[in-house]
């Protein structure tokens, strides 16, 4: 079982959509990430959080820590926006505490 | 770009050859990572610098050999790879201060052994 579960795998949406997507960890962390990758294959970091709520723009992405569960919502959502979102934290496990470890990410498609 | 830059962005060697894929980054961060990612896999880990010294190496062939001369540039030196080697390498670096780790990715380089 992966340390960072991700859901779903895969989404199709609509132009205008509201999207989220979740993300579960079962590690002590000290901060989750939440990064966007488009085909060609760089990486944006969207969000890094270790409480509560973070919005920019359109995204929105909150955390849990309780629970070990986060969420990256999108609003009004856009064929731009179509990409593979990545979840990944990081945190005192072991070793070097800033190595990132990903989940499976999720492959988004947002129809016009 | 992102403040993060690396070359080639493609790259097809035979595993006899041996070639030298670079970062570099000028946004004052004090830790690099190589990371790979295969097909239909999640990103892994290969390799962590911290202040030039290396931190983490998560298991990874001696096939690969990363240098970091000083904190603004990371090589991984390739020698011998195999065709499951073929992947898209990407670089990342971070400011490692408090607990709080923003990282920045380079594009990658998609590398095909053939």
């Amino acid at each position: 079982k992966n340390e960072v579960e991700q859901s779903p795998q895969n989404l199709t949406a609509q132009e205008g959509e509201f999207i989220t997507i979740n993300c579960s960890y079962s590690v002590g962390i000290s901060a989750l990430h939440w990064l966007q990758q488009h085909p060609g294959g760089g990486i944006v970091s969207l969000f890094m959080l270790s409480s509560g709520k973070k919005k920019h723009g359109r995204l929105i992405a909150t955390i849990n820590i309780q629970e070990k569960h986060s969420s990256l919502h999108i609003t009004a959502s856009h064929p731009r926006d179509s990409a593979v979102y990545i979840c990944a934290v990081t945190g005192g496990y072991g070793g070097a505490t800033n190595k990132l470890i990903f989940g499976t990410g999720t492959l988004l498609a947002v129809q016009p | 770009e992102t403040g993060v830059t690396q070359t080639p962005r493609h790259l097809v060697m035979g595993m006899t050859n041996k070639k030298s894929l670079k970062c570099e980054q000028h946004l004052g961060h004090n830790a690099m990572y190589w990371y790979k990612q295969s097909a239909k896999k999640p990103l892994e880990l290969m390799f962590v610098y911290n202040f030039k010294e290396q931190t983490e190496n998560n298991s990874v062939p001696s096939r690969f050999s990363p240098e970091c001369p000083n904190s603004s540039h990371l090589f991984l030196h390739l020698h011998t790879l195999q065709p499951e080697d073929s992947a898209l390498y990407l670089c990342a670096s971070s400011q490692v201060s408090g607990g709080n780790y923003g990282y920045t990715f380079g594009s990658g380089t998609r590398l095909t052994v053939v």
